[in-house]
């Protein structure tokens, strides 16, 4: 059982590059997170989804954007990368929501937009 | 905005010492969770507090859940090598929402 597999593990952008970062899960979770995590900071919440067809912003969605085509699968999208979008991605899944069941992270993707 | 301050953000100690680690708030919590985090990985659960008061222990890690349930502290006993790593607190929000703590790195020398 893989759990949550994100891809790639590191990556070197631009400034105004776009890429995709993927997130899969195989454990038939409804909900779908991605979140940043800057040094000596909290994670942030960048987007959600609670089901395949819906997604939500989180606290700092600013400069991505989401799709949620199917359970397994949850990219993220940066448009035009800034060097404020240095840092590690990780996705995470859960059965239900944060109030009744915990999270289960991918290994993340370090990212650097210089 | 609410926050989720942890104490210490950093701890160097050596094998065999007693430690504990503060997650603070001025809000109130639903459920308070806390992960452990290696580098080049994931966080990882480690345990859920629910109810005021609680304690919960994981061989040598007692968690609790402040009465008010807007605190919660970790304490590992005899800590080890292997206790090392990123310990991160977090809390469920009225929202449903995670409020995350900024962590505190553990290194356990030998």
């Amino acid at each position: 059982n893989a759990g949550v597999t994100q891809t790639p593990k590191f990556r070197i952008l631009k400034i105004g590059q776009s890429m995709t970062l993927q997130c899969a899960q195989d454990m038939n979770h409804n909900y779908m997170y991605w979140y940043r995590q800057d040094p000596g900071m909290g994670l942030k919440l960048i987007y959600y989804s609670v089901g395949a067809g819906i997604t939500d912003k989180g606290e700092v969605p600013n400069g991505y954007n989401v799709s949620r085509s199917t359970t397994e699968d949850f990219p993220l999208r940066l448009e035009l990368a800034a060097p404020s979008q240095t840092s590690v991605y990780f996705c995470a899944s859960s059965p239900q929501g944060i109030k009744n069941s915990p999270l289960h992270f991918g290994n993340g993707t370090r990212l650097t937009v210089t | 905005t609410q926050l989720l301050e942890q104490s210490p953000q950093f701890l160097s100690i050596q094998e065999g010492e007693n430690l504990t680690v503060y997650c603070n708030s001025s809000s109130v919590f639903s459920s308070l969770q806390w992960y452990r985090q290696e580098p080049g990985e994931g966080p990882v659960l480690l345990v859920t507090v629910v109810t005021g008061g609680e304690v919960k222990k994981l061989k040598r890690l007692t968690f609790q859940f402040g009465d008010a349930r807007k605190d919660s502290s970790l304490h590992i006993t005899a800590a080890q090598t292997g206790d090392t790593g990123l310990y991160l607190c977090a809390g469920a929000n009225s929202n449903y929402q995670l409020i995350w703590g900024a962590g505190t790195k553990l290194i356990i020398k030998p």
